[in-house]
């Protein structure tokens, strides 16, 4: 497809277990965020990958949250022990670096997490 | 730290105009604006960068103070499809790459 991909679109889980959250950014797109929306709120960045450099993880909440980037394209985003204040929608966004670096990220349809 | 964006809602009539405000405390590289209406992704507006340089499309405009480490995004004769969340997004010199997103403007526009 053309756009940035999330699976799955909705997860419920349970307190306590593990979630994997999946986004396929658009194909030569080397820049990808993860964004955390709660209900009603803005967009909380959570950690950003370029290319191959080291993952800016400055916004990731806990040391439950994890994510990586394989191949430069895939990512997952892993949250272990869910509690239930993080349930939320997960933002996957990718953007490309082209002259100035400056350019539009383009997000896709989130996924939305509920932990009973 | 987040920028502050005013107002928080807004509700005007198809064919009015809106402004929606967004301002940091911190010296700003680029402001970034992008819409997300109920359920969907947000969606690209506009980028304005330091220097004056301005990167969008659609019938909007936005303007950027670095002085006052303000930008504003002028919406003109409102249509019913403009209805939506409209969050700005800022960017330092020294994170020039990384977006701190304000917690959004809901914008209603009626028949």
């Amino acid at each position: 497809g053309a756009g940035v991909s999330q699976s799955p679109s909705n997860k419920v889980t349970e307190k306590g277990k593990d979630v994997e959250l999946r986004c396929d950014p658009i194909s030569g797109h080397t820049a990808l965020y993860w964004y955390r929306q709660s209900l009603g709120q803005g967009l909380e960045f959570l950690i950003y990958f370029q290319g191959n450099s080291a993952p800016d993880k400055s916004g990731l909440p806990s040391d439950r949250f994890s994510a990586e980037r394989t191949g430069g394209s895939v990512s997952t985003l892993t949250i272990q022990r869910t509690q239930q204040e993080d349930s939320a929608v997960y933002l996957c966004a990718s953007r490309s670096i082209s002259s100035g670096g400056y350019n539009e990220q383009f997000f896709g349809p989130g996924t939305r997490l509920t932990v009973l | 730290q987040q920028p502050v964006q005013s107002p928080q809602a807004v509700i005007l009539r198809e064919g009015e105009d809106a402004v929606i405000n967004c301002s940091s405390s911190k010296a700003l590289y680029s402001v970034h604006w992008y819409r997300q209406k109920h359920g969907e992704a947000p969606v690209f507006l506009m980028i304005l960068l330091k220097g004056g340089e301005q990167k969008g499309h659609e019938k909007i405009s936005a303007s950027f103070n670095e002085k006052k480490q303000q930008s504003s995004l002028y919406l003109t004769a409102s249509q019913l499809s403009y209805s939506g969340t409209y969050f700005c997004g800022t960017a330092g010199p020294g994170s020039a790459r990384q977006l701190t997103f304000g917690s959004g403007t809901q914008l209603t526009v009626l028949p």
